[in-house]
């Protein structure tokens, strides 16, 4: 069963704490998202990678940084959590090549910043 | 203008209704289009794709996409309360790089 495992469910951290969200693969995707969802928002690209080592900026990357040491591992951080970046955050997967658009989703983190 | 627009409205309809859910989008240049669905505290999941203009099956969900209006449609023939979940629509922007709508909330009432 292919799986997209993010290692938080539900965090709770104060407004300036550095914030580390894990996310690992195991389905050998060259391709990984990170994504926030919001209420009447939907969802928003925050970064992209599509090799280890590589990563690409999405629709809203201020505030955020990410990590891709290893093929598996896609890792998002926040330097200074602020309250406004409090949200529920998903990371995804997919193969490269092909463009039916199934990426493969965690269960998803739910950040609180107070 | 939005690449995609999906009016975020949620939706309750009685069991055995069918469930009409539509998105617009701006990008003519669009050639793959995609439904998700998601259920209550779980990531989305892939429920339909359509390549270009047309209508595709699966089911009790039909997906159609007209090109020409820049209009995708996903109808849920016979709906369950197992049907309930939000319904995101998205499009390919290129190497799996989506843009998502809002998203509809979606109530089946036993």
């Amino acid at each position: 069963d292919v799986k997209v495992t993010q290692s938080s469910r539900y965090l709770v951290k104060r407004t300036g704490e550095k914030v580390f969200l894990e996310c690992v693969q195991d389905m050998d995707h060259e391709n990984m998202f990170w994504y926030r969802q919001d209420p009447g928002l939907g969802l928003r690209l925050i970064y992209f990678s599509y090799d280890v080592k590589m990563k690409e900026k999405g629709d809203i990357p201020e505030g955020y940084s990410v990590s891709r040491e290893k093929k598996e591992r896609f890792s998002l951080i926040l330097e200074s959590a602020s309250t406004n970046q409090t949200s529920m955050y998903l990371c995804a997967s997919s193969s490269p090549g092909l463009n039916t658009g199934e990426l493969f989703f965690g269960e998803g983190s739910r950040l609180t910043v107070l | 203008q939005k690449e995609v627009e999906q009016d975020p409205g949620p939706l309750s309809v009685p069991e055995g209704a069918i469930v009409s859910l539509n998105c617009t989008y701006s990008n003519s240049a669009f050639q793959y289009f995609m439904w998700y669905r998601q259920y209550s505290r779980k990531g989305p999941e892939l429920l339909m794709y359509t390549y270009s203009s047309g209508n595709k099956e699966d089911g009790r969900f039909t997906a159609q996409v007209d090109k020409s209006s820049k209009y995708i449609s996903l109808f849920i023939r016979d709906s369950q309360p197992s049907d309930s979940a939000t319904y995101l629509c998205a499009m390919n922007t290129g190497n799996n790089r989506l843009a998502f709508g809002k998203g509809n909330q979606v109530v089946v009432i036993p």
